[in-house]
């Protein structure tokens, strides 16, 4: 399957703060790649995705930047909140990267 | 409300045992996926499903079998044959058969636990 893999494994960051969480991957024959969000004891949910004919995507706080000529994806979240504290996986198809714990300071 | 169910949330069996993770959607999804996740590690595809009575193996099917004889069934047998069970068992359902678009809707997930 496809490698898709994290830089962080944890990041912390103040609240109000951004943060950016990495992806890099190595199928660049993909066309679609999506961000999950996992808090503990539950399973994923979507945040957002962005298709390979596209660089930048927005949803509501949120921002997935794609930068095929170096195989990088990066989610970028405005303001972080305590209950933006989870595991972060983004994925291509239906493989996953190893995920990144973002811990939000108080 | 529609979405994906599993059961039981919470399983512990004997070694050498079989046991069998319930996976239920009613969001009419054609497709339906297996995952595996441990302890610090992300999520691997053990056995995919795009329509019934169809089924693929993933990235770690061994130790492990399937199902799919309804649209909104799916369940998975963890065998004797695996030879490290205790995990995270997360389900899946995607609209739509291709692999390259669209979604996940996730369960809640099994945790299993030998002992």
């Amino acid at each position: 399957g496809e490698n898709v893999g994290l830089h962080l494994p944890t990041l912390s960051v103040q609240e109000g703060d951004n943060s950016i969480i990495n992806c890099a991957y190595s199928n660049s024959a993909s066309d679609y790649f999506i961000w999950y969000k996992q808090e503990s004891g539950k399973g994923p949910q979507f945040i957002i995705d962005i298709r390979s004919n596209m660089d930048k995507r927005q949803g509501q706080r949120v921002t997935v930047l794609l930068n095929k000529t170096v195989k990088h994806l990066s989610l970028q979240i405005a303001a972080t909140q305590p209950g933006d504290s989870a595991v972060y996986f983004c994925g291509q198809k239906v493989t996953f990267g190893t995920g990144t714990k973002l811990q939000v300071i108080p | 409300d529609g979405g994906i169910t599993q059961s039981p949330k919470y399983l512990f069996r004997k070694e050498g045992q079989n046991v069998t993770l319930s996976c239920e959607q009613n969001l009419n999804h054609d497709a339906m996926y297996w995952y595996r996740q441990d302890p610090g590690q992300g999520l691997r595809l053990i056995y995919y499903s795009q329509i019934v009575n169809d089924f693929q193996k993933g990235d770690i099917a061994e130790g492990y079998s399937v199902s799919r004889e309804k649209k909104e069934s799916f369940p998975l047998t963890v065998t004797s044959a695996q030879k490290n069970p205790t995990a995270f068992y997360l389900c899946a359902s995607k609209s739509g058969r291709a692999l390259n678009t669209g979604e996940l809707f996730f369960g809640e997930g099994s945790r299993l636990t030998v002992l």
